[in-house]
């Protein structure tokens, strides 16, 4: 399989508990992006990488979140001190080209 | 301010039968508009992507139209199958370069069922 994947696809936590997602990109594309989603709504982008590059994060991404990608290649989301309102679908999004991103299959966060 | 609005919101129609989305934007400028299926749990896959000099792009049996001037979209469905049930997401972007994403403005989506 040559697409996105993103590890795990589903976790619980409880509240306060930190918690980290990978993402693993197409392999020749430079372009990586972190969204969130929340049931009936679209995603929201919280961050976009090119290459080992983090150029653009929105507000939406508190002081407790943290994204990485070191080598330009894998990332990882991390968020600290859990909350409620963290539970969501995280998505990782990969592309060559500014309009052509593939998705992941998300990861689905429970914070309880 | 930029929106994307979608109808229907939902929409049940039998296997075999053709179903068209609708798709109205006030996006400006515009670059382009993407048609995205998602699945339940799972993420978005886009189906069509088109610039504004385009007007229609099929794939496979799903065939978008787009007209600038007026700003709507359309997304054709042909002999929906059961696996079409989904959300169909439409996403304009007025940004056509630099990766820039916070310029993507997603519409909710219109969720279809294909029943037997």
């Amino acid at each position: 399989d040559t697409g996105v994947s993103q590890d795990p696809r589903h976790k619980i936590t409880k509240r306060g508990q930190n918690v980290t997602f990978r993402c693993d990109p197409i392999s020749e594309h430079n372009r990586l992006y972190w969204y969130r989603q929340t049931l009936g709504q679209g995603p929201e982008f919280l961050t976009y990488f090119q290459n080992e590059a983090q150029l653009e994060k929105s507000r939406l991404l508190s002081d407790r979140f943290s994204a990485e990608r070191p080598k330009g290649s894998f990332s990882t989301l991390e968020i600290q001190r859990t909350e409620q309102g963290d539970s969501a679908m995280y998505l990782c999004a990969s592309s060559l080209r500014a309009y052509e991103q593939y998705f992941g299959p998300g990861t689905r966060l429970t914070v309880t | 301010k930029n929106q994307v609005e979608q109808s229907p919101q939902s929409l049940i129609i039998l296997e075999g039968k053709n179903c068209t989305l609708q798709c109205n934007y006030t996006v400006s400028p515009f670059s382009n508009l993407r048609w995205y299926k998602q699945d339940t749990g799972r993420g978005p896959v886009s189906l069509t992507i088109m610039t504004f000099s385009e007007n229609t792009k099929s794939n496979g049996r799903y065939t978008a139209t787009l007209d600038a001037d007026t700003k709507q979209s359309s997304l054709h469905i042909t002999a929906s199958q059961l696996s079409d049930s989904a959300s169909y997401i439409c996403v304009v972007s007025d940004t056509n370069g630099g990766g820039n994403n916070r310029k993507l403005i997603w519409g909710l989506g219109t969720s279809l069922a294909v029943n037997p």
